[in-house]
C-alpha cells in the first residue's frame, strides 16, 4: 500500500463548481498534512496546511480525519485559473522528510 | 528574491556520462531535498542534508551522490547516466524540519534527458 494515496482524476469542472479531493495515509504516525499546487511543467507550491480542526483559506478548505487517516481539500467557486495538479503531503513525526501523493489533476473550463 | 536557484534547466545526456545538478539557496535554510519526478507521477526523495556536512538517503538514491559543503549549496551527481534517470529533478529547501508552517520551498527544476 502507498504511503499516501490520491485519486489521479482528472477532474473536469465548469467554472463556480465546488470540487473535492480526497487523500488516505497510511502511517498512523502521521503529524503534518499539506496540500501542494503544482502547475504543469512548473515546481510544486504550498497551498495550505492542514491543521486538525479543518482550516479555509479563501475558497480553498482542508480537513482533516486522523480516525480514518484522510485528509481532504475542498475548492469552492472554481476558476480556470485553479486547473493543476494538487498534491497531498505527508510528514511523519519525528522525520525531516515530506511523502508526496502523486497528485489530483484538476481541469476547469468555461 | 532568489529563494532556489537550480542549474541547468534543461540537459540531455548520453548514456554513461556524468553531471552534477546545481542547487543553491539564499534563504540561509538548513534542510536541503533533492526529488525526482517521472510523467505522471508524484516526486520521490533522492538524497537529503539537515545542515552543511550531512547528509541522508531517501526513497531513491541509487545512481546518486549528493555533498553539503556549505549551507547555500547542495549539489546532485550522477555518475554513469542511465535512461532510467530522465526525469525532472526538484532541490527544495526549509528552514526546519517540514512541519506546520515551514514549507519546503522548491526550485524551477532540471529537465533531464538521457539518451
Amino acid at each position: 500500500r502507498k504511503e499516501v494515496e490520491q485519486d489521479p482524476g482528472p477532474f473536469n469542472v465548469p467554472e463556480g463548481a465546488t470540487v473535492a479531493f480526497n487523500c488516505t495515509y497510511s502511517n498512523s504516525a502521521s503529524q503534518s498534512f499539506f496540500w501542494y499546487r503544482q502547475d504543469c511543467r512548473k515546481e510544486p507550491k504550498l497551498l495550505m496546511s492542514v491543521y486538525s480542526s479543518g482550516n479555509e483559506d479563501g475558497r480553498f478548505t482542508a480537513q482533516l480525519n486522523r480516525a480514518s487517516q484522510y485528509i481532504s481539500l475542498l475548492i469552492r467557486d472554481s476558476k480556470l485559473s485553479d486547473s493543476a495538479t494538487y498534491l497531498c503531503v505527508v510528514n511523519t513525526y519525528n522525520t525531516d522528510k515530506l511523502i508526496f501523493g502523486t497528485g489530483t489533476r484538476l481541469q476547469v473550463f468555461p | 528574491n532568489a529563494g532556489v536557484t537550480q542549474t541547468p534547466k534543461f540537459r540531455i545526456l548520453k548514456i554513461g556520462q556524468s553531471m552534477t545538478l546545481q542547487c543553491t539557496q539564499d534563504m540561509n535554510h538548513n534542510y536541503m531535498y533533492w526529488y525526482r519526478q517521472d510523467p505522471g507521477m508524484g516526486l520521490k526523495l533522492i538524497y537529503y542534508s539537515v545542515g552543511a556536512g550531512i547528509t541522508d538517503k531517501g526513497e531513491v538514491p541509487n545512481g546518486y551522490n549528493v555533498s553539503r559543503s556549505t549551507t547555500e549549496d547542495f549539489p546532485l551527481r550522477l555518475e554513469l547516466a542511465a535512461p532510467s534517470q530522465t526525469s525532472v529533478y526538484f532541490c527544495a529547501s526549509s528552514y526546519y524540519p517540514p512541519t506546520d508552517n515551514q514549507p519546503q520551498h522548491f526550485g524551477d527544476g532540471t529537465r533531464l534527458s538521457i539518451l
